[in-house]
């Protein structure tokens, strides 16, 4: 069964560094997401991405944070200089035209910044 | 942000029996609604979903229901086993791809 992927399981940065953090969809799907969950709370939006562009981001989704799909099949998130309150689980997304509107998950990043 | 609910942070319910998980939502401009599963250290699964022209939708031992005019679906797991155990999340959305807002989940314990 096809699935979502994402590498790094587990990242480990200084405050400040920047981070890219990588997923790889399901082949046909044609929408893309980013989610975070910091821990003990719920898993938020942060950005949707559609025929190459983005299509709504939230207000978390700030300069420092941007996506790409470099070459078809990846779908990144970089964060350009992180800090400590970054520290959470990224979740990416993706889903294609269907009756039941359901979003596939990846396992998640977790993000620690030192 | 408070959009959808899920005010019992856990269940716990014997094997066999009915689980029943409750979401609210105050957003009317819902139109899609969506339950997930999640174990420690995995993404969200999908479960099953039900759009606001339904009141309902089965999926095998799972049921959704959908009461638009409470603002009030609930998800029902018949007969409930142990691997029923997890996280579960309701998430809505406005339109079809459009962003998941999600619960803050509600853990389900399946006694044996």
């Amino acid at each position: 069964e096809p699935e979502v992927t994402q590498t790094p399981s587990h990242q480990v940065t200084q405050m400040g560094q920047e981070v890219i953090l990588r997923c790889v969809p399901i082949s046909n799907h044609l929408y893309f997401y980013w989610y975070r969950q910091i821990l003990g709370q719920k898993v938020e939006f942060l950005v949707s991405f559609y025929n190459n562009e983005i299509s709504e981001k939230s207000e978390i989704f700030d300069d420092q944070f941007s996506v790409e799909r470099p070459d078809g099949s990846n779908f990144t998130l970089k964060i350009r200089s992180t800090k400590l309150e970054d520290s959470a689980m990224y979740f990416c997304a993706s889903a294609n035209e269907g009756l039941r509107n359901e979003q596939f998950f990846g396992p998640g990043t977790r993000l620690t910044v030192l | 942000d408070q959009q959808v609910k899920q005010n019992s942070p856990s269940l716990s319910v014997q094997e066999g029996r009915i689980s029943i998980l409750n979401c609210d939502y105050t957003n009317s401009m819902f139109d899609y609604f969506l339950w997930y599963k999640k174990y420690p250290a995995e993404g969200p699964t999908f479960l099953i979903s039900i759009s606001s022209i339904k009141d309902k939708n089965e999926d095998g031992r799972f049921t959704v229901f959908l009461n638009k005019s409470a603002k009030h679906l609930s998800l029902h797991i018949v007969p409930s086993q142990p691997g029923d155990s997890a996280v579960y999340f309701c998430a809505a959305s406005e339109g079809y791809g459009n962003k998941l807002v999600f619960g803050a989940g509600t853990i389900l314990r399946v006694k044996s």
